[in-house]
């Protein structure tokens, strides 16, 4: 089993709709989680920064993170074409030395 | 300031040939980490470098190996090429060492090998 798993997509909605990614964890270590955009031929960008269970909001992007379920979210509200993209989520534990990703999700936002 | 930036960005090389992809880190920064990126398996660590010393190692067959030079730039090397290492190769530098300084990432080095 995979240490992190995300279903791939890929996933396609409508500009304006909210979008909805998440990946599950088995190491209830992990306390460090993170979402990553990467645009076609980029490498990844640092979108949300989260630490231990619950919510944080940064403009049209929330986090949240369920600790007991081994589950991470995040949220695009009012989706742009802009935001089309994988979405990488990572985490790692206190004292680590790297990082676990997921396989990513591809998004596409319509106009 | 600069971002990371990894040089070539496209390779094609055959099986049992050797690669080396070159990384520079955002100035300042003295951690370098290498990923291995493919569709299936998604992006794995491969190694980091800080201060020229390599603190952590991935999971990954001895053919891959790396160095960090003094200006904190690093190279990653395969040996014998396999069909299986065609991937995106992807360096993040970071200010400290571990995970817990953000990670910024190069656009990569797209590597096909037939």
């Amino acid at each position: 089993q995979k240490e992190v798993e995300q279903d791939p997509g890929p996933l396609s909605v409508p500009e304006g709709a909210i979008v909805s990614l998440n990946c599950t964890y088995s190491n209830s270590a992990f306390q460090y989680f993170m979402w990553y955009r990467q645009y076609s031929r980029k490498g990844p960008e640092l979108l949300m920064y989260t630490y231990s269970s619950g919510n944080k909001e940064d403009g049209r992007f929330t986090a949240q993170v369920d600790k007991s379920s081994k589950y991470i979210s995040l949220f695009i509200r009012d989706s742009q074409p802009s935001d089309s993209a994988t979405y990488l989520c990572a985490m790692f534990q206190t004292g680590a030395n790297n990082l676990f990703f997921g396989t990513g999700t591809r998004l596409t936002v319509i106009p | 300031k600069a971002g990371v930036t990894q040089t070539p960005r496209y390779l094609i090389k055959t099986r049992g040939q050797q690669v080396t992809l070159s990384c520079s880190p955002i100035s300042g920064h003295r951690s370098v980490s290498w990923y291995q990126q493919t569709p299936g398996q998604g992006l794995q660590f491969l190694f980091e470098y800080f201060s020229e010393t390599q603190r952590n190692k991935g999971n990954f067959p001895g053919r891959f190996s790396g160095r960090q030079f003094s200006n904190s730039r690093s190279e990653m090397n395969v040996s014998t090429l396999e069909l299986g290492d065609s991937a995106l190769y992807l360096c993040a530098s970071s200010l400290g060492a571990g995970a817990t300084d953000t990670q910024y990432f190069g656009p990569g080095t797209r590597l096909t090998v037939l």
